[in-house]
């Protein structure tokens, strides 16, 4: 069962460069992630979706765009890399049912490391 | 979401018994609180969560106070390969009658637990 699976793992860009960094689970989630991580910050969410086909802004959104055009899958794109988007990105998605018992668990993927130049 | 405060670092020699704690002062009467564990270079992965008193499972124990003001996350018996970040978070039942964007969890900096052989 491979779970979340991101591609690539690194990637070095310039300044400027556009990229996308996709996302696939096999758990059939509907809720899908985009956290970046820097050191001393924690995550931060980029963007979520809570279906296919619908998507939304989180806490730091700006510079990124996202797709969900498949369950399965969910898309993280840089139009114009910059600096300050050297990261790593985690994606995550979960599931949540209708039964008041059950709360959120979040599956993260294992990364990608993004350096801009 | 309930704001949450836990201790930057800790360390730890190996066979001890660790006791991380949290502190959530405003946590909501129909809020969960939820451990995750990020190894380096990986992404986090759901320890534990728990509403009042205790909860065990393999890997740990979540003690919860009647007030539910704090939590503490108590890994028995350390080994070098619980050196890891642990993060805290508080928040509410998610269902999917919750609705889209209803809230999105948040990752604060966590705990660095260095465990020394």
């Amino acid at each position: 069962n491979a779970g979340v699976t991101q591609t690539p793992k690194f990637r070095v860009l310039k300044t400027g460069q556009s990229m996308t960094l996709l996302c696939a689970q096999d758990m059939n989630h509907e809720y899908m992630y985009w956290y970046r991580q820097d050191p001393g910050m924690g995550l931060r969410l980029i963007h979520y979706s809570v279906g296919e086909g619908t998507t939304a802004k989180g806490e730091v959104p700006d510079g990124y765009n996202v797709s969900r055009l498949k369950k399965q899958n969910f898309l993280l794109g840089l139009e114009s890399a910059a600096p300050s988007q050297t990261s790593v990105y985690f994606c995550a998605s979960s599931y949540v049912t209708g039964t008041a018992s059950t709360n959120e668990k979040l599956f993260f993927g294992s990364g990608t490391q993004l350096s801009v130049l | 979401l309930a704001k949450t405060t836990q201790p930057i670092s800790m360390d730890s020699y190996e066979g001890q018994e660790v006791n991380i704690t949290c502190s959530h002062n405003n946590i909501a009467t129909n809020d969960y609180i939820t451990w995750y564990q990020q190894f380096p270079s990986q992404g986090p992965r759901f320890i534990i969560q728990g509403y009042k008193t205790k909860v065990t499972n393999e890997v740990a124990s979540l003690f919860i106070p009647a007030d539910r003001k704090s939590s503490t996350l108590s890994l028995p018996r350390v080994s070098l390969s619980d050196t890891a970040v642990y993060y805290c978070l508080v928040a509410p039942l998610k269902t999917a009658y919750s609705g889209a964007g209803s809230y999105q969890l948040t990752f604060g900096k966590g705990t660095k637990l260095s465990v020394i052989p």
